[in-house]
């Protein structure tokens, strides 16, 4: 059974930081990509980021660029989020899906605030 | 960006009854590859997002066959074809024909 358990989450202040991380299991982990797909407070789907199962190839949306980094550990079978430079805008649940999203973690809440 | 646009944002269907979403991308989500990646994910309330149909039309595992997806190019759709009171939620569609990845705003549908 594959499982996706998301943690890292919490309440930070507006240009704080956090790493989510994601425990894998039940799947080849080291030959999917793994993607990370925010929702805010009563919003719709954000897709975030996403890195190629060996982590050569990495991709942002716009509003995170050079603010979070997305990384992988292979050999433990996790995925990460380093996420600095927090903004209000970034309170959300974060969501790690495999490569087309095909199965999801039960997410974990970030919120930003002061 | 590739815009995906779904309508209706709500839906009220009646139980056994068909519904129906449509999605359409600002750009051709068709690949070189031959593929058009357009998915299809549903979000159960208190629930993460979970995958129906990738491909424009190709079911997921233990999806049932009541739900279907056809479409190219730019217009897709979503059909159920009877629907039951399991299928409430919100629906969204999503390119991953490039990066940025993006979804649709969503249709909440709700049983009369």
């Amino acid at each position: 059974e594959v499982q996706l358990v998301e943690s890292g989450g919490g309440l930070v202040q507006p240009g704080g930081s956090l790493r989510l991380s994601c425990a894998a299991s039940g799947f080849t982990f080291s030959t999917y990509w793994m993607t990370w797909v925010r929702q805010a407070p009563g919003e719709g789907l954000e897709w975030v980021a996403i890195i190629k199962s060996d982590g050569s190839e990495i991709y942002y949306v716009d509003s995170v660029k050079g603010r979070f980094t997305i990384s992988r550990d292979n050999a433990k079978n996790s995925v990460h989020l380093q996420m600095n430079s927090l903004r209000a805008e970034d309170t959300a649940v974060y969501y790690c899906a495999t490569e087309r999203l095909q199965y999801w973690g039960q997410g974990t809440l970030v919120t930003v605030s002061s | 960006d590739i815009v995906m646009t779904q309508t209706p944002p709500s839906l009220s269907a009646t139980p056994g009854q068909p519904a129906s979403i449509s999605c359409k991308s600002s750009q051709s989500l068709l690949y070189s590859d031959g593929k058009t990646y357009l998915s299809w994910y549903l979000q159960k309330p208190g629930q993460p997002p979970h995958l129906l149909i990738h491909e424009v039309s190709n079911r997921f595992s233990g999806v049932p066959e009541r739900f279907s997806g056809s479409g190219s190019g730019t217009d897709f759709t979503l059909k159920i074809s009877r629907v039951e009171a399991e299928d409430v939620g919100v629906y969204y569609c999503m390119q991953s024909r490039q990066v940025p990845w993006t979804f649709g705003q969503g249709t909440k549908v709700e049983i009369k």
